[in-house]
This record gives C-alpha cells, structure tokens and sequence, in this order.
C-alpha cells in the first residue's frame, strides 16, 4: 500500500537550522493529513495536522504545508532542537462514504537527526 | 494529560500460543484502533471499533484476530493461535467523536515475540 510515500528515509540538520520533512501521497480523495513523531520504544505522538481546505497550518516551532495539485506536504520544523531527534511519520485516514474512516495510512518514516 | 496505556510492554510467547494484549483508550474516546509495526516497516492498520462492534479492518486482521472491549475502560486485542510472523509491535490508539476526522493518540506499545 503505497498511497502515503515518505521518500528520504533519514535527514540530519544543525541545531537552529530549518528541518523540511517531505510526504507524498497518491490518493486525491485523502482531505486530511496528520504528522506524528515517534521515539524508541514508545508510540507514535501526534504532531500537527492539516486539512484540505488549507494550505498551511502552524503550531509553534512546525507548520505544516499542503500543496494539492503536486499531492505533497511537507513539515517545517524552526528552529530544530536535539529533543526534535526522532521518526517522524505523515499519514492520512482512507476516505468513507461519510467522511473519513479511522484507518489512518503511514507512511515509512524519516529519521531527523538534529545535531548540537 | 490523559494517555492511552498498554500492557504488557513485551510479551514473549511461543508460535500457536494465545495471547491478549490489553490497551486502556483516553476515558472520552469513543474510537479505538490497533495497529501494527513488524520491525523495519511501515505502521499498518489492524482494525478499529466503534459504538461496540468492529467498524472496519484490513486484510491482516483475519480469523486469528479479535477484539473486545470488556468493560467501559479495556480494550482489548487476542491472537489465537501466534505464527512467527506476528512478532511486531503492536499499537493501541483511541479517538474522540470526530473519528476518522480527529487526531488518534497512541499508546507506547507492546512488544509481541514469537518464538
């Protein structure tokens, strides 16, 4: 099921510089997108989140951007911290016949290292 | 802040044993999921439960699979019979009224092995 891609498997930035996390996705149906960030050995923490109706969406240090003729959104994280070090996961929930479903699709994840 | 918990944090069973897997969703939910992570690969979806009764599952959640919400807190996930190909994390989530239109938080997950 490749309907949410996370192309780059790993990024590393310097402390205080700009990490772009980038998703890709192939069904024009998904109207809503969510990022997570994950640690070892603990779950998925929800992030940040967008709808379709907007292009972008900004909570503190991230924000979020959509662009959907190119089906494409990407995670601005400024500036980064150490702590920001982790698995980040985009995903979006499949659509239903009255709204979205719970079935969230993953993509595989891009490993940000943030380096002091 | 409320949080989704699981237990047992790891759990080593041998292949064709039973096991449950037990989750407790944020008191307010009223969506739950499981899903899964074989090491090395992507977060896939099990199945999620609303209102009592499975709302929608994948094709992984087959026979072997069931879920039960005993009573107003656990939510819980048995495997019949494990294969070895069950060992995965596995991940409980919980949502709010908006379902699939809200955000899903997830608990730290339990470690299934399969020997």
């Amino acid at each position: 099921d490749q309907q949410v891609k996370q192309n780059s498997p790993s990024l590393s930035v310097q402390e205080g510089r700009i990490s772009i996390l980038n998703c890709d996705y192939t069904n024009s149906m998904f109207d809503y997108f969510l990022w997570y960030k994950k640690y070892p050995a603990e779950g998925p923490t929800f992030l940040i989140s967008i709808s379709s109706i907007k292009d972008k969406n900004e909570d503190g240090r991230f924000t979020v951007f959509l662009n959907k003729s190119a089906k494409h959104l990407s995670l601005h994280i400024v500036p980064s911290q150490p702590g920001d070090s982790a698995v980040y996961f985009c995903a979006a929930p499949t659509p239903g016949g009255s709204g979205n479903t719970g079935k969230l699709i993953f993509g595989q994840g891009t490993t940000l290292q943030v380096k002091p | 802040e409320p949080e989704v918990t699981q237990t047992p944090s790891h759990q080593v069973t041998q292949m064709g044993q039973e096991v449950i897997l037990r989750c407790v969703p944020i008191s307010n939910h009223l969506y739950f999921y499981w899903y899964r992570q074989i090491l090395g690969q992507k977060v896939e979806f099990l199945v999620s439960f609303y209102n009592n009764e499975i709302s929608e599952k994948s094709e992984i959640f087959d026979d072997q699979f069931s879920v039960e919400r005993p009573d107003g807190s656990n939510f819980t996930l048995k495997i019949r019979s494990t294969k070895l190909e069950d060992s995965a994390m596995y991940f409980c989530a919980s949502s709010g009224p908006g379902g699939g239109d809200n955000e899903q938080f997830f608990g730290p997950g339990t470690r299934l092995t399969v020997l």
